[in-house]
């Protein structure tokens, strides 16, 4: 049973870059979300999508967008890169509104430097 | 806005004995889903326990149970016999209930646990 995969694993860019990560949802799941984890602290609701559109948002700037795929898989982009980017983005995958729960992905741990 | 606190920044319990993680959360509706989750060094976010607010019975799941306390919005975690894997980052997390086009998880800032061989 395929979980959540996430890519790259790991990732440095330099301030003002662009970037994107990757998420393959967990099979059987139609709903992709998207968090920010920074160090010594909870993961933070980005962004939710679902049937291709974003269904919800967090409070985070423009500079962070997305998209889904048909497949349901989903990418992060995050631009015009700031130190206070640096964090785990966590991936996580559910069937519908998520109600039993989500599944995450093991992260994507972007450095910007 | 809901929030989710998690007031013991760290624990620590020696293998075989029980531990209780403390979390508090703070909201005005009445239908809502409240979780925990472990993270360990691996990073994956694993689910540990749910709970659905208007069930009244506490939820159990092998050694992990909680004491979900509605009126006095609490949320604790009772660990029985731990074991070493067991060490990990536990976070609270709270969902609205169906219906809300707010399905997103709000987390609380974690707990970190140690068991002691």
């Amino acid at each position: 049973d395929a979980g959540v995969t996430q890519s790259p694993t790991h990732l440095i860019k330099t301030r003002g870059q662009q970037v994107t990560l990757r998420c393959s949802p967990k099979s059987g799941h139609d709903t992709v979300s998207w968090y920010q984890q920074a160090l010594g602290q909870g993961p933070q609701f980005i962004f939710q999508y679902y049937e291709e559109e974003e269904r919800q948002r967090g409070n985070f700037p423009d500079r962070f967008s997305g998209h889904q795929f048909p497949n349901y898989s989903s990418e992060l982009n995050v631009n015009a890169l700031l130190l206070g980017d640096s964090a785990l983005y966590l991936c996580a995958s559910s069937l519908g509104q998520g109600l039993s729960g989500y599944t995450f992905g093991s992260g994507t741990r972007l450095t910007v430097v | 806005a809901q929030t989710v606190t998690q007031s013991q920044p760290e624990m620590s319990v020696q293998e075989a004995e029980t531990v209780t993680l403390s979390c508090t959360y703070d909201t005005s509706e009445s239908d809502y889903y409240l979780f925990w989750y472990k993270q360990p060094p691996s990073r994956q976010m694993i689910l540990v326990i749910r709970q659905e607010a208007y069930k009244q019975q506490n939820a159990t799941e092998n050694r992990f149970s909680v004491n979900f306390q509605k009126a006095a919005k609490s949320f604790s975690l009772k660990i029985s016999d731990s074991q070493l894997g067991d060490a990990a980052m536990y976070f609270c997390a709270y969902r609205r209930g169906y219906g809300g086009s707010q399905g997103n998880l709000i987390f609380g800032k974690g707990t970190k646990l140690s068991v002691k061989p």
